[in-house]
């Protein structure tokens, strides 16, 4: 079975640019999670979906961060502008109904200059 | 507010050894607790998790976890350490099984030497 898919694996852009992570989630899977990955803060939530709704986004750092959940199948993070301090590691996880565990992607290395 | 505690950074086994890496949380009621586990550049992998019933759960690649109440303490184990082992694991608490967020410690870093 496919697991959880993102894209790009690995991002470098330059700051002030708009970037764009894309996760594709477990098929059957109704819960949607972003983490990021820092050094210093280790893996935090940034915001999670249910059948496609926002449920929790009391991570989204800042009005620049912004995520999206146009069908079950697909969701996007969106960092407009970039900033140097938003360089780490992305994942997106999703879990069945029921709510646990959660699957995680690869993830998305992001890298602002 | 929901915590967890690795309290060691840096773990090295020799390969055959025993592990038993330190977990331990911070929530008022019974927790739902994860181990998973990151290899460098993938994303994290579920070793085992604990939601009720027996304390000692296992879970895959020769891992189990002990959930001791008294303690707040979900340490993970495995009685011989192979090379392949080497990663960082993460413990993880939910507040309940419904879809919340994982809260994760800052993690454990195991290295395998030889």
């Amino acid at each position: 079975d496919a697991g959880v898919i993102q894209s790009p694996r690995h991002e470098v852009t330059e700051m002030g640019q708009e970037v764009t992570l894309r996760c594709k989630p477990i098929s059957g899977h109704d819960y949607l999670f972003w983490y990021r990955q820092t050094m210093m803060r280790g893996l935090e939530l940034l915001i999670y979906f249910n059948n496609n709704v926002p449920i929790d986004d009391s991570g989204m750092p800042e009005d620049r961060f912004s995520a999206k959940m146009p069908n079950a199948s697909f969701s996007t993070l969106k960092i407009q502008p970039s900033e140097p301090r938003d360089s780490a590691v992305y994942f997106c996880a999703s879990s069945p109904p029921g709510g646990q565990p959660q699957h995680f992607g690869d993830g998305t290395r992001l890298s602002i200059l | 507010a929901q915590s967890v505690t690795q309290p060691d950074i840096h773990i090295t086994v020799s390969e055959g050894a025993s592990l038993e890496l330190r977990c331990n949380y911070s929530y008022g009621a019974t927790p739902y607790l994860f181990w998973y586990v990151q290899s460098p550049g993938q994303g994290l992998q579920l070793l085992l998790k604990y939601f009720s019933g027996d304390t000692l759960v296992q879970g895959i690649k020769g891992f189990e976890a002990e959930f001791k109440r008294s303690q707040s303490s979900f340490n993970l184990r495995k009685p011989s350490v192979h090379w392949s082992d080497a990663a960082e694991y993460f413990c993880a608490v939910a507040a309940n099984q419904a879809g919340t967020a994982l809260i994760f410690g800052k993690g454990t870093t195991l290295s395998v030497s030889s």
